[in-house]
């Protein structure tokens, strides 16, 4: 079955400096999303990507936080500078289109921020 | 989004069956019915969703009250893997470009 890959699985980083978290979609999907999840606590949507921009973002995806989809298969999420609190699970995730209801996520980039 | 309750955990033996119960008084006529899960350190997995009528497929099936105000997630014969927390997600499907809302969902516990 096709899968939403992710990587790094765990990446360590101290305070202040530049993330990027990567994804590799389904082949054939559309629409790209960002989640993430504080660790006890619920999972929050950051942003979503289609057609090569953002078509919605939360309150927490400020100007720290960028997405890219630098070529045809990868889709990323950058924090310029990661603050204690970005400790989190994110969850890349990604569906067909418009219509489909499914997401397929990835199986998370567990980011500790030291 | 409108707003959905779930029971905080639930418990099973495995190879019974799981109802699991979801409210949604404040759905509006657009919102797709989702239920997602999420196994231990995995990401969320789509398990149905729905609209209207009761749904099948290889993973559960969902039944959902006539008025759609409350819907049940049905395991047919739990196992150990399906412990997991369980979402059920309001989405208006293909009239947005689908973010998801997910609450603190069930906490289902498969006993041996």
């Amino acid at each position: 079955e096709p899968e939403v890959t992710q990587t790094p699985s765990h990446q360590v980083t101290q305070m202040g400096q530049e993330v990027i978290l990567r994804c590799v979609p389904i082949s054939n999907h559309l629409y790209f999303y960002w989640y993430r999840q504080i660790l006890g606590q619920k999972v929050e949507f950051l942003v979503s990507f289609y057609n090569n921009e953002i078509s919605e973002k939360s309150e927490i995806f400020d100007d720290q936080f960028s997405v890219e989809r630098p070529d045809g298969s990868n889709f990323t999420l950058k924090i310029r500078s990661t603050k204690l609190e970005d400790s989190a699970m994110y969850f890349c995730a990604s569906k067909k289109d418009r219509e489909f209801i499914g997401y397929t996520f990835g199986s998370g980039t567990r980011l500790t921020v030291v | 989004d409108a707003k959905t309750t779930q029971p905080n955990s639930m418990e099973s033996n495995e190879e019974e069956p799981v109802h699991l119960p979801c409210n949604h008084s404040t759905i509006s006529g657009t919102d797709y019915i989702h239920w997602y899960r999420q196994l231990p350190s995995q990401g969320p997995e789509y398990v149905i969703h729905g609209l209207t009528s009761n749904v099948n497929n290889r993973m559960a099936s969902l039944a959902i009250a006539e008025d759609r105000k409350s819907s049940t997630l049905i395991l047919h014969r739990a196992t150990l893997r399906d412990a997991a927390v369980y979402y059920c997600i309001l989405n208006a499907g293909g009239t947005s470009y689908g973010k998801l809302t997910f609450g603190q969902g069930t906490i289902l516990t498969v006993h041996p």
